[in-house]
């Protein structure tokens, strides 16, 4: 079946420094939505990507969608302590997501 | 515009025990998932729901768990005789279709079984 791998699965920054993290799928996807899980915490849903080629910005995240709609990323630009949290690719539609098992972010001050 | 509500924020059980678990979806949102999350894991698909219908619960184990989406109250997720194992965190999640895909899933905080 369909399957969405990410990497990395931990990454350990200096606040400060860049982010990214990646999801990619050997299958053409109709859609990729990411989330971001707090310690302790439930995802919250940050964005969809829909089109080919897409790129999305919130504040400093900036998300993008491949040429050929198979893989994805999400890059933080200047992390704060406050990004800190497990960060899920999910791909497909609304009826069922399939899962990345997530890319866990550390930011020391 | 209440969330996603889930109850017990925590649940413990002694092994043999049943736990229910209940979802009420946002106001408007008909469609309800329920994951499993093992710390240090990913979410874990286990059923997908609508009012009075089970439309996917390939994820679900298939003995002592069962899920169900009255017409009307809250979705419950039922666990009987639990074993340590199943022990997680477990999430409900909705979505109103066709009125914002953009909007992806709504998450209730979810409960944590503890399986003692």
């Amino acid at each position: 079946g369909q399957q969405v791998m990410q990497i990395p699965q931990y990454q350990h920054v200096q606040e400060g420094e860049d982010f990214t993290t990646y999801c990619n799928s050997s299958t053409t996807l109709s859609n990729i939505q990411w989330y971001k899980q707090r310690p302790g915490g439930h995802p919250v849903f940050l964005i969809q990507l829909v089109k080919s080629g897409e790129v999305k910005k919130q504040k400093r995240l900036t998300f993008q969608f491949g040429e050929a709609k198979k893989n994805s990323s999400l890059h933080i630009t200047a992390t704060q302590t406050t990004d800190v949290g497990t960060y899920f690719c999910a791909a497909g539609n609304n009826r069922k997501l399939i899962w990345g098992l997530g890319t866990s972010l550390a930011v020391n001050p | 515009n209440a969330g996603v509500m889930q109850n017990p924020r925590h649940l413990v059980r002694r092994r043999g025990q049943e736990a229910r678990l209940r979802c009420s979806p946002m106001k408007g949102h008909s469609h309800v998932y329920w994951y499993r999350q093992l710390p240090e894991e990913g979410l874990k698909f286990m059923v997908y729901l609508q009012k009075e219908n089970i439309i996917d619960e390939s994820g679900m184990p298939k003995e002592r768990f069962s899920a169900e989406f009255p017409k009307e109250g809250p979705s419950i997720l039922r666990i009987q005789q639990v074993v340590r194992g199943d022990s997680a965190a477990y999430f409900c999640a909705s979505t109103s279709i066709g009125t914002g895909a953009d909007h992806g899933y709504t998450f209730g905080s979810g409960t944590r079984l503890t399986v003692v």
